[in-house]
C-alpha cells in the first residue's frame, strides 16, 4: 500500500526561529503531487504548500518552503521566522497513483511555536 | 461564505443508532470527498464523487455506510447501526483537480 512517513510526532520551536518538518512517501509514479496540510486546533485543514514532482524547483510561500528530494522520496516543510499561530498539526500527503487525486496522509506532526 | 461547509459540527449518538452527515463543497468543484481521521492521526480516505458518480469506496466504508450525491451538489455519509469504533472526525474536501479544501468536519461521538 502507498504510504506516508513522519517520523516526528511533536516538534517545538522558540518563535522567529526556523524549523524543519520531515516527511517521505512512496509512490512508482513519475508524475505527482505532493502537499503539506495545517489544521490548527479545533478548526479546518489547509493547505501550506504543495509541489508538483515534474518540478525541479522546490516550491516556497512566504515563510514555507520545501525540500523535494525526488530520489529519495523526501519532502521536508522548512518554516523560516515562526510565529505563534504556526502552532497546529502539520501533514504530509501524497496523491494516490490513481486519478482520483484522493491524499493520503501522514500521521502528523504536532508544531508548538513557543513565545 | 464559499469554503466548504459541513453539518453538523458535533454528533453525539448512542450505539446501534443512524446518524447522517451532510457536505456542501464549493460550488464549481465537481469532485468530493469524505474522509475520517482519529485522534492522533492523519485523515483516511473513505470514498468520492466526481459529480453525481461515487466512483470509489476505501475497505474502510462497510456495508453500514453508505455516502449519496445527488444532482452532483451536496453530499450526504450516513452510518447505519453506529458502534463506538465509528467515533471519529468525518471530513470532507472538495476540489477542482489535485488541491483539496477542506471542511471544519463532523465529530461523531458514539457512547
Amino acid at each position: 500500500a502507498q504510504t506516508v512517513t513522519q517520523s516526528q510526532p511533536e516538534m517545538s520551536v522558540q518563535e522567529a526561529e526556523t524549523v524543519t518538518l520531515s516527511c517521505t512517501y512512496d509512490t512508482s509514479e513519475n508524475n505527482y503531487y505532493l502537499f503539506w496540510y495545517k489544521q490548527p486546533p479545533s478548526r479546518q485543514m489547509i493547505l501550506v504548500i504543495r509541489q508538483e514532482a515534474y518540478k525541479q524547483q522546490n516550491a516556497t510561500e512566504n515563510r514555507f518552503s520545501v525540500n523535494f528530494q525526488k530520489a529519495a522520496k523526501s519532502f521536508s516543510l522548512k518554516i523560516s521566522d515562526s510565529q505563534l499561530g504556526d502552532t497546529a498539526m502539520y501533514f504530509c500527503a501524497s496523491e494516490a497513483m490513481d486519478s482520483s487525486y484522493k491524499l493520503i496522509f501522514g500521521s502528523g506532526t504536532r508544531l508548538l511555536v513557543r513565545p | 461564505d464559499t469554503g466548504v461547509s459541513q453539518d453538523p459540527r458535533h454528533k453525539i449518538t448512542k450505539r446501534g443508532q443512524n446518524v447522517t452527515f451532510r457536505c456542501d463543497p464549493i460550488s464549481e468543484h465537481n469532485r468530493l470527498y469524505w474522509y475520517r481521521q482519529t485522534l492522533g492521526q492523519g485523515p483516511e480516505f473513505l470514498t468520492y464523487f466526481q459529480n453525481e458518480a461515487q466512483l470509489e469506496k476505501s475497505r474502510l466504508l462497510s456495508d453500514r455506510f453508505s455516502a449519496e450525491r445527488p444532482k452532483g451538489s451536496f453530499s450526504t455519509l450516513e452510518i447505519q447501526r453506529t458502534e463506538q469504533g465509528d467515533s471519529a472526525m468525518y471530513l470532507c474536501a472538495s476540489s477542482p483537480g489535485p488541491e483539496a479544501f477542506f471542511g471544519q468536519g463532523t465529530r461523531l461521538t458514539v457512547v
